[in-house]
């Protein structure tokens, strides 16, 4: 399975935005990049995905480079509720499976 | 609300005593998903089932088992729960008919305490 890496953590203000990367050098074709999220105390939340193009939620955005080996979690406005691990995981979608699996993820902090 | 609720929020058992934990949702989704998650680290997919399809990862322990007796409903039980047992333990579940990509929607876990 294709691996992605992530910073470890990162800090924000409030009200700034949040680049979060996340590297996926031996993604493949089929690959679909996922992001989720994990509040404290709570499980994990979808946020968002992609294939090629960017995508934009009303949570989030999703910017991939044109080779697809990595791609930048986009919090436009970050706000003291958006605190939690970010994970960025791949989803092989000729797999036969639904399966999910969690890297290490990105801490982020985020300062008032 | 709440789509995948487990049931207890807490739960403490004793080193080797059999427990059981609970999952139960109201979205009708056909795959459901059980991962434990310790301490300061990433959830980890124990086992899923698509419909009644049971899926074990292969560095599952035997200890842990589950159950679907229908499609709202899904159960863990750790036989002989030992001490690296303690974790949060979630569900998850999603829908195969909206494809591959179709996100997981967790409950918010529970905590087990082995004494």
């Amino acid at each position: 399975d294709a691996k992605t890496t992530q910073p470890n953590s990162m800090e924000s203000n409030e009200e700034e935005p949040v680049h979060l990367p996340c590297n996926h050098s031996t993604i493949s074709g089929t690959d679909y990049i996922h992001w989720y999220r994990q509040l404290p105390s709570q499980g994990p939340e979808y946020v968002i995905h992609g294939l090629t193009s960017n995508v934009n939620n009303r949570m989030a955005s999703l910017a991939i480079a044109e080779d697809r080996k990595s791609s930048t979690l986009i919090l436009h406005r970050a706000t003291l509720r958006d605190a939690a691990v970010y994970y960025c995981i791949l989803r092989d979608v000729t797999k036969d499976d639904y399966k999910l699996s969690f890297g290490a993820g990105t801490t982020v902090t985020v300062r008032a | 609300d709440a789509m995948v609720i487990q049931n207890p929020r807490y739960q403490v058992t004793q080193f080797g005593k059999p427990v059981t934990l609970s999952c139960s949702q109201t979205l009708n989704h056909n795959v459901m998903y059980w991962y434990q998650q310790k301490s300061s680290q990433a959830p980890k997919l124990l086992f899923h089932y698509y419909d009644k399809d049971f899926n074990n990862e292969a560095d599952t322990p035997d200890n842990f088992q589950s159950r679907r007796p229908n499609t709202s409903f899904c159960f863990l039980d750790i036989r002989s729960p030992g001490l690296g047992d303690a974790a949060m333990y979630l569900c998850a579940t999603s829908s195969a008919s909206s494809g591959r990509n179709s996100p997981l929607h967790f409950g918010n876990g529970t905590r087990l305490t082995v004494t």
